[in-house]
């Protein structure tokens, strides 16, 4: 079945670093494709996403790039800050409505002040 | 806006026991999703409501766990009779639409632990 892979599973920068976290999916029909950032004790929350007909997205110090041929997508988080230490998920979905998320198993980013 | 919520937060019981947990999503959304999470793993769907109806069920488990929604509001997720490795968070999510960019908000979980 479909399935979504994410690396690292943990990663620890120092604040003012950059964090990168890559993602692989299988299914080729995907299209969409959302980072999901739970803190601890929170509940996951959308901080950016980004849709098959573009390469790259940037909100402010966020940022994600995507490689359809490839099959790869990435997070990277530019001047990392204490605030920034979280649980990040990547997921892809198809296009189709009704279509399930499919998420990865998710990457623990530390950020050492 | 009240986001989704989720009760209990936290739940523990014996194997063999029955657990129900509630998910209470944005008001006016229709669809209502039920995902789970196992320690270190990735977050795993486990169904789609749409309304009142159920429009996928494909990552339910097994035949232990039923998921109601009766009146297209709240849902339900019963776990009967819980086994140990049905421990993890139990997430609910909803969203307006579903097609592939309407935002799924997700509840913080419940975390079930089966002794």
């Amino acid at each position: 079945g479909e399935n979504v892979e994410q690396h690292p599973s943990t990663l620890s920068v120092q604040e003012g670093d950059s964090a990168v976290i890559k993602c692989t999916y299988s299914d080729s029909a995907s299209n969409y494709f959302p980072w999901y950032k739970q803190e601890l004790g929170k509940r996951p929350q959308l901080i950016i996403d980004i849709r098959s007909n573009v390469g790259e997205k940037k909100d402010q110090r966020i940022a994600v790039t995507l490689n359809k041929t490839a099959k790869h997508f990435s997070l990277h988080i530019t001047e990392t800050q204490p605030e920034d230490s979280a649980v990040y998920f990547c997921a892809a979905r198809r296009a189709t409505s009704y279509d399930k998320v499919i998420f990865g198993p998710g990457t623990s980013l530390s950020v050492i002040p | 806006e009240a986001g989704v919520t989720q009760f209990p937060s936290h739940s523990v019981i014996e194997k063999g026991q029955t657990v129900t947990l509630r998910c209470d999503p944005i008001s006016g959304h229709d669809n209502l999703y039920w995902y789970r999470r196992v320690m270190g793993k990735e977050i795993k769907f486990l169904l789609h409501f749409v309304k009142e109806s159920k429009q996928d069920e494909s990552g339910m488990p097994n035949n232990r766990f039923l998921a109601e929604r009766t009146g297209g509001t709240y849902s339900t997720l019963k776990v009967q009779p819980a086994e140990l490795e049905d421990s993890g968070v139990y997430f609910c999510a909803s969203s307006q639409g579903a097609i592939s960019t309407d935002t799924q908000y997700f509840g913080p979980g419940t975390r079930l632990t089966v002794l």
